[in-house]
């Protein structure tokens, strides 16, 4: 079974600072089928990033996705007010097929 | 534009069913692998469940399979998921997602609805 660990479980920081989110497989994801989502409260999830670095439409280019294998690391190159939330990692292809790791809140400092 | 619209979310009690529907518009639906996602209050998300685009493959976590089942119309553009013995940990807001292609990913959402199990 793959699962996926997110760290830091919540960070805190500033508008136009940098944020680091990191996401850990406990195996290999293979073709790097691994995914980003920011979730709002009281609102549906909002893909981000695919295929581990490819932007989906309309995502700032502020947000970039990086890793492979059993690493992967999402960037927000410099905060906006907008982008506090909760973010989740998702993979696909493992055992389960599909499985989500447990989100990382980014909050105002 | 597209999108996703769920329904049939509901309070039942333990070892009860109930059906939830997504109905999608503004892309072709038969060509879409189509997942169902939960999340319990104040909780993150859980795969429930994936039906490939035309119905002939489908896919559980385990704490469902032989409980729940996935299926869709495509002459309906709709996809629903049939809940039987129900239990308290089902209760979820549950979503509905489009695959984003060749991706392992999901493009566009719902906007979820609530079931509740509870004596």
């Amino acid at each position: 079974e793959i699962v996926l660990t997110q760290s830091p479980g919540t960070l805190s920081l500033s508008p136009g600072e940098r944020a680091t989110l990191s996401c850990r497989a406990s195996q290999t994801i293979s073709s790097n089928f691994l995914a980003w989502y920011q979730q709002k409260p009281g609102q549906a999830p909002r893909l981000l990033i695919y295929t581990a670095s490819s932007r989906a439409p309309g995502t700032p280019d502020r947000f970039s996705g990086s890793g492979s294998g059993t690493e992967f690391t999402l960037t927000i190159s410099r905060l906006e007010p907008e982008d506090f939330a909760v973010y989740y990692c998702q993979q696909f292809g493992g055992s389960p097929r599909y499985s989500f790791g447990q989100g990382t809140k980014l909050e105002i400092k | 534009e597209p999108q996703l619209v769920e329904s049939g979310g509901d309070s039942v009690q333990p070892g009860g069913s109930l059906r939830l529907s997504c109905i999608a518009s503004g892309f072709t639906f038969s060509a879409s692998a189509m997942t169902w996602v939960r999340q319990a209050p104040g909780q993150g998300l859980r795969w429930v469940s994936t039906i490939t685009n035309y119905g002939d493959n489908t896919y559980y976590t385990d704490s469902v399979k032989g409980r729940f089942t996935i299926f869709r119309e495509n002459s309906k553009n709709t996809l629903s998921l049939q809940m039987n013995s129900l239990r308290a940990e089902d209760t979820a807001v549950y979503f509905c997602a489009k695959s984003r292609p060749g991706t392992g990913s999901y493009e566009l959402w719902g906007q979820g609805t609530l079931v509740t199990v509870s004596s």
